[in-house]
């Protein structure tokens, strides 16, 4: 079934630990995303990438980053976990980064950094 | 000024009934407009998109777009309780690039 795979689908994690989360459509959109979703904030974008090779930041980048080596692939990386990232991780890509294409998501990851 | 406004709910509407819920935009550039729905511990899915001012219809969900008054809502004829869930507006972000997101309304359809 074609979509987006997210993984872990939770995970607990202490805090200063180094964490991937990882994520892979099959799609072949060209845009991918990461949003998080914490209660009474809705969703809010990390990072972002338009095609394989470029990515971008979001409205809350500190903390996290992201590569896009290829079409599939858009890892988020939290180089030193802080308790303020415990939160759920939606992955999403588009058809192209214009904004006038729906938005599909994954089905989450959910983090606790204690 | 939060960019996507939405009343957080709960929205609460008898089995059979229309559900009626708005959203507000602060970008009048803004020119894509999606609802997503969102049950409990799952992942925003797709419902509706929509691009010029009018009405679309898809099934039981019509979506409404005023962008002179910056305005979309989304319309849920004869509601089931299956349609409870929380609503998201989204909103293509004035870079061009992802979506604003609406901090969604809560739906409730009781039997």
């Amino acid at each position: 079934i074609a979509g987006i795979t997210q993984a872990p689908t939770s995970q607990i994690l202490a805090a200063g630990r180094r964490m991937t989360l990882r994520c892979t459509q099959d799609m072949r959109h060209n845009a991918m995303y990461w949003y998080r979703q914490d209660l009474g904030l809705g969703l809010r974008l990390i990072h972002y990438s338009n095609t394989a090779g470029t990515t971008g930041k979001g409205e809350v980048p500190d903390g996290y980053s992201v590569s896009r080596a290829n079409t599939d692939d858009f890892p988020l990386t939290l180089a030193s976990a802080v308790p303020s990232q415990t939160s759920v991780y939606f992955c999403a890509s588009s058809a192209s980064g214009n904004g006038n294409s729906p938005l599909h998501f994954g089905n989450g990851t959910r983090l606790t950094v204690t | 000024q939060k960019e996507v406004e939405q009343n957080s709910g709960p929205l609460s509407v008898p089995e059979g009934a229309i559900a009626s819920l708005n959203c507000t935009y602060s970008d009048r550039v803004s020119q894509s407009f999606f609802w997503y729905r969102q049950y409990s511990g799952k992942s925003p899915e797709l419902i509706m998109s929509i691009y010029s001012n009018g009405d679309k219809e898809d099934g039981r969900f019509t979506a409404q777009l005023n962008k002179a008054s910056q305005y979309v809502s989304l319309l849920i004829r004869d509601s089931q309780p299956s349609d409870s869930a929380t609503y998201l507006c989204a909103v293509n972000r004035i870079a061009g690039y992802a979506l604003n997101f609406g901090k969604g309304t809560s739906l409730l359809v009781t039997p």
